[in-house]
């Protein structure tokens, strides 16, 4: 099956700094790549939609200069944490979608989970 | 807007149990039905999906049947292990996927 990475798997930073996620897809190119958010005990929250080569598009309510996202490549996005504060902390999660179908179905990353002190 | 509605956890029930997790949504047209699994300290897995009225997803022994008439997609499986422990997402969509707030799922020895 498709294999979507993400890395590092597990950060801690000091409130103000900027950390950066990168996320793969290793066996398939995407045009598509979607940034989720989610809190302890919930759901997953969309925060932005990435387009390889295009800006992307943020759901109501994220702040796109604070989470700045990058779609390079069709291998490759980064999600950009700026001046992270503890409220920042969370799990994140990529997902990567098929180039060139109609594929319904997102391959996910395994998180990043982002800790600021 | 689409939103997904699913029982709250914790579901506590013995191995070899039949299961059931509940869940209902909302949407404008008929987007597809998804249910993924997260594992401990893993990200989520595509666990099974259904395109259209009538389809039955079905994988590990899980199914669960869109059902258009009463807007569910039911999780069921016959026999739970222990190794199913994990917390249960169902989503809706097509493009943009929209998750429930998941049901987590232990299961006794």
């Amino acid at each position: 099956g498709a294999v979507v990475s993400q890395h590092p798997s597990r950060v801690i930073c000091k409130s103000g700094t900027s950390v950066k996620i990168e996320c793969r897809s290793l066996d398939f190119q995407a045009t598509t790549m979607f940034w989720y958010r989610q809190f302890p005990k919930q759901s997953l929250m969309l925060m932005a939609t990435s387009n390889e080569g295009s800006k992307a598009t943020y759901e109501q309510g994220v702040e796109k200069d604070k989470f700045l996202i990058n779609h390079a490549s069709l291998t490759l996005s980064t999600l950009t944490v700026t001046s992270a504060h503890p409220e920042d902390s969370s799990f994140y999660i990529c997902s990567a979608r098929f180039l060139g179908t109609f594929e319904e179905t997102q391959y996910f990353g395994p998180g990043t989970r982002l800790l600021v002190l | 807007g689409d939103s997904v509605t699913q029982m709250e956890g914790p579901v506590t029930l013995s191995e070899e149990a039949f299961l059931t997790i509940n869940c209902t949504y909302t949407a404008t047209g008929y987007p597809s039905l998804f249910w993924y699994v997260q594992y401990p300290g893993e990200g989520l897995q595509l666990l099974l999906k259904a395109t259209k009225a009538d389809d039955k997803g079905s994988n590990k022994g899980f199914e669960a049947t869109y059902r258009k008439e009463t807007t569910s997609f039911h999780l069921e499986k016959g026999s739970v292990q222990v190794s199913d422990s994990a917390v249960y997402f169902c989503a809706l969509g097509d493009d943009k996927i929209i998750f429930g707030k998941g049901t987590r799922l232990h299961i006794l020895p």
